[in-house]
C-alpha cells in the first residue's frame, strides 16, 4: 500500500540552529514529493517541493533532500527561528492529483 | 487576493445527521481538493475536483460525497454522521490537475459530532 511515514514524532531545537525532519515514504510512482508547515488553527502551508528525478532542492533557508535508493526524504531548515515552530508534514503527489501526507513531527524552537 | 475560503469554520452535528461544508477556491484555481484531519494525525485524502469531475477519491465510505460548482466551488456532504467523523475537514486548490505538488489549503471546517 501507500504510505508516508516520519522518523519522530517531536523534535525540539534550539533557536539558532539547523533542523533536519526526515520522512520516510514507499510508493515509487510519486511525482513529486513535498514539505508543508501547519501552525496551530491553520491549515498546512507549501514550504518547498522537489521532483522525483532530483535530489536536491534549496529554497529561502530550507533544503530538501531526495533518496530514492533508501526512500527516505529529508527537511533542513537554517538558523531555526521561533516562527519556524509547527508540525511539518511530508507528503507525496501521486499522478499529478492525489497527495499523500504523513503523520507529521512536531518542531519546537526553543530560545 | 483572497486565498481559499472555507464555511462554517466550526459546527457541532449528533450522530446521524447530516453535514454540507462548502470551499470557494482562489480565483482561478479550477481543481478543489477535500482533507479529514483527525486531531493528532496527517490529512487523508477523500477526493479532488478538476472541471466540475471527480478525478480522485480517497478511501472514504459512500456517506461521503462532494460536487464542484461551474464557478469551482465545491461542497463536501456526510450523511449518517459518526462519532469518528469528528475531525478538521480541509479543502485545497492548485491552478491544474497536473501542476506541481503545491495545494493551497483553507483553514479548515471544524465538524464535532456527538
Amino acid at each position: 500500500g501507500e504510505s508516508v511515514g516520519l522518523h519522530l514524532p517531536t523534535l525540539s531545537v534550539q533557536e539558532g540552529d539547523n533542523s533536519i525532519i526526515n520522512c520516510a515514504y514507499s510508493n515509487s510512482a510519486s511525482d513529486y514529493f513535498i514539505w508543508y508547515k501547519q501552525e496551530s488553527g491553520k491549515g498546512p502551508q507549501f514550504i518547498i517541493d522537489i521532483r522525483s528525478n532530483m535530489d536536491k532542492r534549496q529554497g529561502q533557508r530550507v533544503t530538501v533532500l531526495l533518496n530514492k535508493t533508501v526512500k527516505h526524504l529529508s527537511l533542513q531548515i537554517a538558523a531555526t527561528q521561533p516562527g519556524d515552530s509547527a508540525v511539518y508534514f511530508c507528503a507525496e503527489n501521486i499522478l499529478g492529483f492525489k497527495t499523500i501526507f504523513g503523520a507529521g513531527t512536531r518542531l519546537f524552537v526553543k530560545a | 487576493d483572497a486565498g481559499v475560503t472555507q464555511s462554517p469554520t466550526h459546527l457541532i452535528k449528533t450522530r446521524g445527521q447530516q453535514v454540507t461544508l462548502r470551499c470557494s477556491p482562489i480565483s482561478g484555481h479550477k481543481s478543489v481538493s477535500w482533507y479529514q484531519q483527525v486531531l493528532g494525525q496527517g490529512p487523508q485524502f477523500i477526493f479532488q475536483y478538476y472541471e466540475k469531475e471527480e478525478r480522485g477519491r480517497g478511501n472514504f465510505p459512500d456517506r461521503f460525497s462532494a460536487r464542484q460548482f461551474p464557478n469551482y466551488s465545491s461542497e463536501l456532504n456526510v450523511n449518517a454522521l459518526l462519532l469518528g467523523d469528528s475531525a478538521l475537514y480541509l479543502c485545497a486548490s492548485s491552478p491544474w490537475i497536473t501542476d506541481t505538488g503545491e495545494l493551497f489549503f483553507g483553514e479548515g471546517s471544524r465538524l464535532t459530532v456527538l
